[in-house]
Protein backbone atom coordinates (compact mmCIF):
# COMPACT_ATOMS: atom_id res chain seq x y z
CA UNK A 1 0.00 0.00 0.00
CA UNK A 2 0.89 3.73 0.06
CA UNK A 3 3.46 5.06 2.20
CA UNK A 4 2.22 8.22 2.87
CA UNK A 5 -1.56 8.99 2.44
CA UNK A 6 -2.76 12.73 2.92
CA UNK A 7 -5.96 14.40 2.66
CA UNK A 8 -7.61 14.77 -0.84
CA UNK A 9 -8.32 18.33 -2.12
CA UNK A 10 -8.26 21.38 -3.32
CA UNK A 11 -9.00 22.93 0.06
CA UNK A 12 -10.30 26.19 -0.36
CA UNK A 13 -10.52 28.61 2.70
CA UNK A 14 -10.77 32.23 3.49
CA UNK A 15 -8.21 34.33 4.88
CA UNK A 16 -7.10 34.38 8.46
CA UNK A 17 -8.99 30.70 8.35
CA UNK A 18 -7.75 27.61 9.98
CA UNK A 19 -5.57 24.95 7.96
CA UNK A 20 -4.92 21.31 9.09
CA UNK A 21 -3.95 18.99 6.00
CA UNK A 22 -3.85 14.96 7.77
CA UNK A 23 -1.07 13.03 6.89
CA UNK A 24 -1.10 9.46 7.83
CA UNK A 25 2.29 7.22 7.01
CA UNK A 26 2.55 3.52 7.22
CA UNK A 27 5.21 2.63 9.98
CA UNK A 28 8.24 0.70 9.26
CA UNK A 29 11.26 1.91 10.80
CA UNK A 30 11.91 5.11 11.88
CA UNK A 31 11.45 7.14 9.11
CA UNK A 32 11.94 10.97 9.10
CA UNK A 33 8.89 13.47 8.37
CA UNK A 34 8.90 15.73 6.04
CA UNK A 35 6.20 18.92 4.55
CA UNK A 36 7.09 19.88 1.01
CA UNK A 37 5.52 23.16 -0.29
CA UNK A 38 5.21 24.07 -4.04
CA UNK A 39 4.17 27.74 -5.11
CA UNK A 40 2.68 28.10 -8.50
CA UNK A 41 5.23 27.63 -11.31
CA UNK A 42 7.96 26.59 -8.85
CA UNK A 43 9.61 23.95 -7.41
CA UNK A 44 9.30 22.39 -4.32
CA UNK A 45 10.77 23.89 -0.82
CA UNK A 46 11.06 22.25 1.90
CA UNK A 47 8.45 23.41 4.61
CA UNK A 48 9.84 21.48 8.00
CA UNK A 49 10.45 18.29 9.10
CA UNK A 50 10.45 16.01 12.01
CA UNK A 51 13.44 13.26 12.26
CA UNK A 52 11.83 11.14 15.32
CA UNK A 53 8.62 10.56 17.41
CA UNK A 54 6.75 14.07 19.34
CA UNK A 55 9.78 16.35 17.09
CA UNK A 56 7.40 19.39 16.41
CA UNK A 57 8.55 21.02 12.91
CA UNK A 58 7.88 24.26 12.52
CA UNK A 59 8.28 27.20 9.78
CA UNK A 60 6.35 30.51 8.55
CA UNK A 61 3.46 29.99 10.85
CA UNK A 62 3.32 26.03 9.89
CA UNK A 63 3.49 23.41 12.62
CA UNK A 64 3.31 19.41 12.30
CA UNK A 65 4.14 16.98 14.90
CA UNK A 66 5.33 13.23 14.56
CA UNK A 67 2.92 11.28 16.03
CA UNK A 68 4.47 8.03 16.26
CA UNK A 69 0.87 6.04 17.93
CA UNK A 70 -1.48 7.67 15.66
CA UNK A 71 1.67 7.22 12.57
CA UNK A 72 0.40 10.93 11.65
CA UNK A 73 2.05 14.54 10.60
CA UNK A 74 -0.74 16.49 10.25
CA UNK A 75 -0.34 20.45 9.15
CA UNK A 76 -1.70 22.89 10.89
CA UNK A 77 -1.45 27.16 10.35
CA UNK A 78 -3.66 29.14 12.61
CA UNK A 79 -4.27 31.87 10.41
CA UNK A 80 -4.10 31.53 6.16
CA UNK A 81 -2.81 33.87 4.27
CA UNK A 82 -3.59 34.39 0.26
CA UNK A 83 0.41 33.96 -0.44
CA UNK A 84 -0.09 30.33 1.45
CA UNK A 85 -1.92 28.91 -1.41
CA UNK A 86 0.44 26.37 -2.98
CA UNK A 87 0.99 22.87 -3.07
CA UNK A 88 1.05 20.94 -0.02
CA UNK A 89 3.17 17.43 -0.14
CA UNK A 90 3.60 15.21 2.87
CA UNK A 91 6.37 12.77 2.37
CA UNK A 92 8.57 10.07 4.74
CA UNK A 93 11.82 9.33 3.86
CA UNK A 94 13.59 5.34 5.05
CA UNK A 95 15.69 4.76 2.29
CA UNK A 96 14.27 6.83 -0.17
CA UNK A 97 11.68 9.58 0.16
CA UNK A 98 7.99 8.71 -0.77
CA UNK A 99 5.58 11.79 -1.30
CA UNK A 100 2.18 11.75 -0.89
CA UNK A 101 -0.53 12.54 -3.24
CA UNK A 102 -0.30 16.50 -2.76
CA UNK A 103 -3.26 19.02 -1.37
CA UNK A 104 -3.93 21.91 -3.56
CA UNK A 105 -4.48 24.80 -1.24
CA UNK A 106 -6.34 27.73 -2.51
CA UNK A 107 -6.91 31.00 -0.06
CA UNK A 108 -9.19 33.47 -0.99
CA UNK A 109 -9.09 37.22 0.49
CA UNK B 1 23.80 31.55 -4.31
CA UNK B 2 21.54 28.88 -6.83
CA UNK B 3 21.33 25.55 -4.30
CA UNK B 4 19.91 22.76 -6.67
CA UNK B 5 19.66 24.26 -10.31
CA UNK B 6 18.34 22.66 -13.41
CA UNK B 7 18.56 23.66 -17.09
CA UNK B 8 16.73 24.04 -19.16
CA UNK B 9 13.55 25.39 -17.66
CA UNK B 10 11.32 24.46 -20.65
CA UNK B 11 11.65 22.01 -23.01
CA UNK B 12 9.13 21.81 -25.82
CA UNK B 13 10.21 18.46 -28.21
CA UNK B 14 8.92 16.48 -30.59
CA UNK B 15 8.29 13.00 -30.64
CA UNK B 16 11.32 10.64 -31.09
CA UNK B 17 13.85 13.23 -30.34
CA UNK B 18 16.45 12.93 -27.40
CA UNK B 19 17.30 15.16 -25.23
CA UNK B 20 19.50 15.84 -22.27
CA UNK B 21 18.54 18.00 -19.05
CA UNK B 22 21.16 19.17 -16.51
CA UNK B 23 21.09 19.29 -13.14
CA UNK B 24 24.10 21.03 -10.37
CA UNK B 25 24.19 21.09 -6.90
CA UNK B 26 26.67 23.58 -4.68
CA UNK B 27 26.06 22.38 -1.53
CA UNK B 28 28.70 19.62 -1.03
CA UNK B 29 26.02 16.76 -0.94
CA UNK B 30 26.96 13.13 -1.85
CA UNK B 31 23.96 12.09 -2.95
CA UNK B 32 21.34 13.42 -5.89
CA UNK B 33 17.71 12.16 -7.57
CA UNK B 34 15.42 12.77 -10.22
CA UNK B 35 12.14 12.68 -9.65
CA UNK B 36 9.03 12.92 -11.86
CA UNK B 37 5.81 14.82 -11.39
CA UNK B 38 3.06 14.24 -13.86
CA UNK B 39 0.07 16.39 -14.80
CA UNK B 40 -1.74 15.41 -11.62
CA UNK B 41 0.77 17.02 -9.41
CA UNK B 42 1.95 13.25 -8.19
CA UNK B 43 5.64 13.37 -7.71
CA UNK B 44 7.68 9.52 -8.15
CA UNK B 45 11.45 9.20 -7.79
CA UNK B 46 13.35 7.44 -10.76
CA UNK B 47 16.76 7.36 -9.90
CA UNK B 48 19.24 8.30 -7.16
CA UNK B 49 22.94 8.35 -7.13
CA UNK B 50 24.90 8.30 -4.03
CA UNK B 51 29.13 9.73 -4.77
CA UNK B 52 28.11 8.84 -8.56
CA UNK B 53 26.68 5.51 -7.97
CA UNK B 54 23.66 4.63 -8.81
CA UNK B 55 21.49 3.33 -5.62
CA UNK B 56 18.28 3.48 -6.66
CA UNK B 57 16.25 2.90 -9.87
CA UNK B 58 12.77 2.49 -10.02
CA UNK B 59 10.38 1.08 -12.86
CA UNK B 60 11.77 3.44 -15.46
CA UNK B 61 11.89 2.85 -19.07
CA UNK B 62 15.55 2.47 -20.32
CA UNK B 63 15.02 4.78 -22.40
CA UNK B 64 15.99 7.25 -19.97
CA UNK B 65 20.06 7.33 -18.85
CA UNK B 66 21.07 9.28 -15.79
CA UNK B 67 24.74 10.25 -15.41
CA UNK B 68 26.55 11.69 -13.22
CA UNK B 69 30.46 12.23 -13.91
CA UNK B 70 31.11 14.10 -10.16
CA UNK B 71 28.99 14.51 -7.27
CA UNK B 72 27.85 17.67 -7.61
CA UNK B 73 25.99 16.95 -11.48
CA UNK B 74 23.44 14.24 -12.32
CA UNK B 75 22.25 14.70 -16.20
CA UNK B 76 19.06 12.76 -17.45
CA UNK B 77 19.60 11.69 -21.07
CA UNK B 78 16.01 10.65 -22.80
CA UNK B 79 15.76 8.80 -26.35
CA UNK B 80 12.99 8.21 -28.55
CA UNK B 81 10.77 11.04 -26.36
CA UNK B 82 7.21 9.94 -26.13
CA UNK B 83 4.11 11.91 -25.51
CA UNK B 84 3.62 10.29 -21.97
CA UNK B 85 7.28 11.37 -20.83
CA UNK B 86 5.65 14.95 -20.60
CA UNK B 87 6.11 15.89 -16.95
CA UNK B 88 7.99 18.47 -14.98
CA UNK B 89 11.36 16.80 -13.78
CA UNK B 90 12.91 17.93 -10.51
CA UNK B 91 16.29 17.15 -9.56
CA UNK B 92 17.14 16.73 -6.32
CA UNK B 93 20.15 16.34 -3.56
CA UNK B 94 20.90 15.48 -0.01
CA UNK B 95 23.86 14.85 2.15
CA UNK B 96 23.76 11.36 4.01
CA UNK B 97 24.78 11.96 6.95
CA UNK B 98 22.91 11.53 11.11
CA UNK B 99 22.19 14.97 10.87
CA UNK B 100 20.66 15.45 7.84
CA UNK B 101 18.02 12.76 8.22
CA UNK B 102 17.54 12.37 4.38
CA UNK B 103 16.25 15.75 3.95
CA UNK B 104 16.19 16.56 0.34
CA UNK B 105 16.64 19.59 -0.97
CA UNK B 106 15.28 20.05 -5.02
CA UNK B 107 15.41 22.57 -8.11
CA UNK B 108 13.00 24.39 -9.72
CA UNK B 109 12.23 21.85 -11.83
CA UNK B 110 12.28 21.36 -15.92
CA UNK B 111 8.88 21.28 -17.85
CA UNK B 112 8.99 19.39 -20.67
CA UNK B 113 6.53 18.93 -23.09
CA UNK B 114 6.42 16.64 -25.87
CA UNK B 115 4.17 17.11 -28.88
Amino acid sequence: GDSVTQMEGPVTLSEEAFLTINCTYTATGYPSLFWYVQYPGEGLQLLLKATKADDKGSNKGFEATYRKETTSFHLEKGSVQVSDSAVYFCARNDYKLSFGAGTTVTVRA
Amino acid sequence: DTAVSQTPKYLVTQMGNDKSIKCEQNLGHDTMYWYKQDSKKFLKIMFSYNNKELIINETVPNRFSPKSPDKAHLNLHINSLELGDSAVYFCASSLTDRDSKGTQYFGPGTRLLVL
